[in-house]
């Protein structure tokens, strides 16, 4: 069975610093890999994914992260942050064949974004 | 709408009452999934449906819970006789057959049923 460790429940930042949340998973099998956001009081919605190819992976708002199979890992990162990027961050894994598709998701990470 | 539809969004019950969670996923979505979302737990899987068919009810955490898919459409997540430890946030997602190539990955979520036991 898959599992998703995110370390670290809480980040704050000042605004326009850089960000790194991160994300390591166990698997004995290939894995698909996601971050989902979650702005307050709102559902969960897509940022980013790694299918296959480029281990560098480009999402909405700035964000992107890098696939490390050696290290087991799917960290995220934004050079820059901003207020708006306040939210609840969750990392998400799929087995790439023989599973059913259903993700199973981390703890979560809260960003907080100081002025 | 075009985006995942949960009701209630707030539910305030008492100890040992029966509740009901309703999710309307987005049109032509064949698959189905609740998670429970509780304080510093994440998300944690329920179960999963694939059409009216629910191949995955691992995550069910007890007798108590129990779940159904009509029409290929809406879902309906069933609480008996509540205790407090059911006090979470009910999420519902849908999404495209994952097991189709090319369609992995996004589950669209909705805002959530927040249930509260007294």
């Amino acid at each position: 069975a898959q599992s998703v460790t995110q370390l670290d429940s809480q980040v704050p930042v000042f605004e326009e610093a850089p960000v790194e949340l991160r994300c390591n998973y166990s698997s004995s099998v290939s894995v698909y890999l996601f971050w989902y956001v979650q702005y307050p009081n709102q559902g969960l919605q897509l940022l980013l994914k790694y299918l296959s190819g480029s281990t560098l992976v480009k999402g909405i708002n700035g964000f992107e992260a890098e696939f490390n199979k050696s290290q087991t890992s799917f960290h995220l990162r934004k050079p820059s942050v901003h207020i708006s990027d306040t939210a609840e961050y969750f990392c998400a894994v799929i087995l790439a064949s023989g599973g059913s598709y259903i993700p199973t998701f981390g703890r979560g990470t809260s960003l907080i974004v100081h002025p | 709408g075009a985006g995942v539809s949960q009701s209630p969004s707030n539910k305030v019950t008492e100890k040992g009452k029966d509740v009901e969670l309703r999710c309307d996923p987005i049109s032509g979505h064949t698959a189905l999934y609740w998670y429970r979302q509780s304080l510093g737990q994440g998300l944690e899987f329920l179960i999963y449906f694939q059409g009216n068919s629910a191949p995955d009810k691992s995550g069910l955490p007890s007798d108590r819970f129990s779940a159904e898919r009509t029409g290929g459409s809406v879902s309906t997540l069933t609480i008996q006789r509540t205790q407090q430890e059911d006090s979470a946030v009910y999420l519902c997602a849908s999404s495209f057959d994952q097991r189709l190539a090319g369609t992995t990955g996004e589950l669209f979520f909705g805002e959530g049923s927040r249930l509260t036991v007294l």
